[in-house]
């Protein structure tokens, strides 16, 4: 019973085309989050989501988006990909904190995007 | 900026060598220090979270501690099977995601 799962684990892909990946949690969290980690194995955040807001990184391109079709499902959707895209993308959840902070995040295996 | 910043990136030890891992983190109020564990091809593995300086946790091998400014992972006598690269995070300002170190690969040989 895999907590946060990923699909696909590895994507191969040409530019300018568009893909998803898709992301489940069982956790019963209410907020979710897409990092993209680089060549050098930098995580760094793309999104994070609860039922009330989206918060995207700034420095993330608008051909990425985020959907969510409910509390356990955020997918991320990438438009006209680009040979700098390539890298490994993780999803996470966590619980909401309401003191501040944020709870504990579980992390997906990954999906490794290499586009060509 | 918030920042947090590991060290050494490179750690090499013999089996039963200990030795510590270091984090120090520029976010200011700071709402937990998180520490993960990451093998090749995998995602990040949650291994303990820190909210209050001289809080401790201790898991087998690995003893997390975290004063005002930083903290460490002491690995006492490891083995082959902790090599990995551990990665330290924090809360960004907003505490809305996560802020990672570069992290530490540790390298246990027998």
């Amino acid at each position: 019973d895999t907590a946060v799962s990923q699909t696909p684990k590895y994507l191969v892909t040409q530019m300018g085309n568009d893909k998803s990946i898709k992301c489940e949690q069982n956790l019963g969290h209410d907020t979710m989050y897409w990092y993209k980690q680089d060549s050098k194995k930098f995580l760094k955040i793309m999104f994070s989501y609860n039922n009330k807001e989206l918060i995207i990184n700034e420095t993330v391109p608008n051909r990425f988006s985020p959907k969510s079709p409910d509390k356990a499902h955020l997918n991320l959707h990438i438009n006209s990909l680009e040979l700098g895209d390539s890298a490994v993308y993780f999803c996470a959840s966590s619980q909401y904190r309401a003191s501040g902070g944020t709870d504990t995040q579980y992390f997906g295996p990954g999906t490794r995007l290499t586009v060509l | 900026e918030d920042q947090v910043t590991q060290s050494p990136e490179a750690l090499r030890l013999q089996e039963g060598e200990s030795s510590s891992l270091n984090c120090s983190y520029t976010v200011s109020g700071l709402r937990g220090l998180f520490w993960y564990r990451q093998d090749p091809g995998k995602g990040p593995e949650f291994l303990f979270t820190l909210y209050s300086a001289g809080e401790e946790k201790e898991k087998e091998r690995l003893k997390a501690t975290l004063t005002k400014k930083e903290s460490f992972l002491h690995i006492t006598a490891p083995k082959p099977e902790d090599s990995a690269t551990y990665l330290c995070a924090g809360p960004n300002q907003a505490g809305t995601a996560l802020i990672f170190g570069k992290g530490t690969t540790l390298s246990v040989s027998s």
